[in-house]
């Protein structure tokens, strides 16, 4: 079955950029079946949708964190990454990555998350 | 402040029924599908309910969906005290501000 696993530095300073990567496996990112996904969740808080990816490489983005994100995808690696700019202790929280069959619709997978704090 | 709103606890006794409500508008939950994920302590969040009312493969049929107008209801049966969780509702917002939005949460507490 479909996995999704995070990975990435767990720890970032202020104003620097965080980037993570989420490696699909049992399944192909290429296929087009569906769109790719970050969404992250600070301590004790809800969850906060990031951005999606299509295997294309089209893009769409939380509009309150357009500025500062970028989604990419590597097919060759079957892999889809984070990077996340300006970071501040705001931006703590676990991160993961997830799928839907469209960009509207549920995500169905999530990978098990990675925690990622902001701090000198 | 979440797009979709939901009470931050719920509880009941093992065996009761309990009914979790996710409150949206018309640009969300009004036209769109709405998802339910059970996030048990210290885990992701699993996908219960998908399209307002189906279930996935595995999820047994204590857990149920529908919507109504801009809101939604997740009743869960025959509790147990393995349902303690947070449990978040999600859609599709297509407001200027378009995107996927969750709910802040709900506690639930089987007593």
């Amino acid at each position: 079955q479909v996995q999704l696993q995070e990975s990435g530095p767990g720890l970032v300073k202020p104003s620097q950029t965080l980037s993570l990567t989420c490696t699909v496996s049992g399944g192909s990112i290429s296929s087009g079946d569906y769109y790719w996904s970050w969404i992250r969740q600070p301590p004790g808080k809800g969850l906060e949708w990031i951005g999606y990816i299509y295997y294309s490489g089209s893009t769409y983005y939380n509009p309150s964190l357009k500025s500062r994100v970028t989604i990419s995808v590597d097919t060759s690696k079957n892999q889809f990454s984070l990077k996340l700019s300006s970071v501040t202790a705001a931006d703590t929280a676990v991160y993961y990555c997830a799928r839907g069959a469209t960009m509207k619709e549920a995500f169905d997978i999530w990978g098990q998350g990675t925690m990622v704090t902001v701090s000198s | 402040q979440s797009v979709l709103t939901q009470p931050p606890s719920v509880s009941a006794a093992p065996g009761q029924k309990v009914t979790i409500s996710c409150s949206g508008s018309s640009s969300n939950i009004g036209n769109n599908y709405v998802s339910w994920y059970q996030q048990l302590p210290g885990t992701a969040p699993k996908l219960l309910i998908y399209d307002n009312n189906k279930r996935p493969s595995g999820i047994p049929d204590r857990f149920s969906g529908s919507k109504s107008g801009t809101s939604a209801t997740l009743g869960i049966t025959g509790l147990q005290t393995g349902d303690e969780a947070d449990y978040y509702c999600g859609t599709w917002d297509s407001s200027l501000s378009a995107g996927s939005v969750f709910g802040g949460g709900t506690k639930l507490t089987v007593l």
